[in-house]
């Protein structure tokens, strides 16, 4: 079983649409969590980091279930440029980040 | 502006070669590290390095070789071990405040080619 898993998608959702990723992590000792958007043949880069209590920036709302080791990514109104593939990042003991396979999301005319 | 250098951006190698990815930073991080992304893949970690003259395998160090010499320079060895080499390498960096570390600042990337 892969540490943080996604589902690869690709997600295709018309502009405007409410679209949700989820993440699963096997570690239970890992201490944070990240969201990473990543474009086409680019480098990621940081979306926002997700808290116990969830978290919202703008658009983005980040949830975490410790319970169940299970991340959450909710997109509202979706632009075009939000096209890119998000990875869910966990950061276990010693810095360590363990990347999930991310998920392609496609945001249509 | 403090940022990652990676150099090449663009890298082909034969059969056999020693090739050299260059990662520098000028953001005063102490740690830095290297990944590999295969197509469609999520990031592996392939070494690391949390002070100078101290580095650490990650989990497909295979193949590969590093040095920290300068805080700011972590440079990767893809050797002639390593069988599937095509791929995208990316460096990070990251600051140490007090016992954790904080803020992954990613590099460009190289992708790396064998012909």
């Amino acid at each position: 079983r892969k540490e943080v898993e996604q589902d690869p998608g690709p997600f295709n959702v018309p502009e405007g649409a409410t679209v949700a990723f989820n993440c699963t992590y096997s570690n239970s000792a890992s201490q944070s969590f990240f969201w990473y958007r990543q474009d086409c043949r680019k480098e990621p880069k940081l979306l926002m980091s997700v808290y116990s209590s969830g978290n919202e920036d703008g658009r983005f709302t980040a949830q975490l279930n410790r319970a169940s080791q299970y991340i959450s990514l909710l997109i509202r109104d979706s632009k075009l440029s939000d096209s890119a593939t998000y990875l869910c990042v966990v950061n276990n003991a010693g810095n360590m980040l363990t990347f999930g396979g991310g998920t392609r999301l496609m945001v249509k005319p | 502006d403090g940022g990652i250098t990676q150099s090449p951006k663009y890298l082909f190698r034969k059969e056999g070669q020693n090739v050299t990815l260059s990662c520098e930073q000028n953001l005063n991080h102490d740690a830095m590290y290297w990944y590999r992304q295969d197509p469609g893949q999520g990031l592996r970690l392939i070494y690391y390095s949390q002070i100078v003259n101290d580095f650490q395998k990650g989990d497909i160090a295979e193949g590969y070789s590093v040095s920290r010499e300068k805080k700011e320079s972590f440079p990767l060895t893809v050797t002639s071990a390593q069988k599937n080499p095509t791929a995208f390498y990316l460096c990070a960096s990251t600051k140490r405040q007090g016992g954790d570390y904080y803020g992954y600042t990613f590099g460009s990337g190289t992708r790396l080619t064998v012909v």
